[in-house]
């Protein structure tokens, strides 16, 4: 079946700093990923569209300037946490939808193992 | 945009109970139904979905029905092992536009 990695699987930072989480899909290809955040005991939040070859598509309430997103490949979306501070803490989460018939499916996400941040 | 109500936020059963799971949706473009279970820490795992086209599918002990008129589908589990321990959640999406999450129900079956 379809696999997608996370990079790295947790992180540890102090506040200020920027942190990059990377999603790939490993054995197809997807021109939009999608990137979740879930708060402990709390249901995931699409947080932005990943599309590549193009700008981003974030959800209402998220910077994007604080969020950048990067989807430099077919295989590869990158999250970068912007100045980072203990609020940002939360499991991050990035599922691919294999691209079939011209557009992504967006019925199968595969999703990656997430990213655990902690900001001190 | 769509909305999806998921109840109840918490569920304890005796092992060997049935548990359910209902959630409701709002948009009637939404054709497909997926449901999730992540374990703690862990990813979200595709256990069973099902689409606007048929009212019930089951897979061994797992069955989701579906009633479009009501706009609501539930996640049945029988013969629950402690194993099934774990958070659910509820999805819809009309394929087109994105995958939108019920708030997740805790299951805990207790032996």
């Amino acid at each position: 079946g379809a696999v997608v990695s996370q990079h790295p699987s947790r992180v540890i930072c102090k506040s200020g700093t920027s942190v990059k989480i990377e999603c790939r899909s490993l054995d197809f290809q997807a021109t939009t990923m999608f990137w979740y955040r879930q708060f402990p005991k709390q249901s995931l939040m699409l947080m932005a569209t990943s599309n590549e070859g193009s700008k981003a598509t974030y959800e209402q309430g998220v910077e994007k300037d604080k969020f950048l997103i990067n989807h430099a490949s077919l295989t590869l979306s990158t999250l970068t946490v912007t100045s980072a501070h203990p609020e940002d803490s939360s499991f991050y989460i990035c599922s691919a939808p294999p691209t079939s018939g011209g557009g992504p499916n967006r019925e199968t996400q595969y999703f990656g193992p997430g990213t655990r941040l902690l900001v001190l | 945009g769509e909305n999806v109500e998921q109840h109840p936020s918490t569920l304890s059963v005796q092992e060997g109970d049935s548990a359910v799971i209902k959630c409701t949706y709002s948009d009637s473009a939404s054709n497909y139904f997926p449901w999730y279970k992540q374990e703690l820490g862990k990813r979200p795992q595709l256990i069973i979905d099902i689409r606007s086209n048929v009212g019930e599918k089951k897979d061994q002990r797992i069955a989701v029905t579906l009633n479009k008129t009501a706009k609501h589908f539930s996640l049945h589990i029988t013969e629950t092992q402690p194993e099934d321990s774990a958070v659910y959640f509820c999805a819809a999406t009309s394929g087109y536009s994105t995958l939108t999450f019920g708030k997740g129900t805790m299951l805990l079956v207790s032996p």
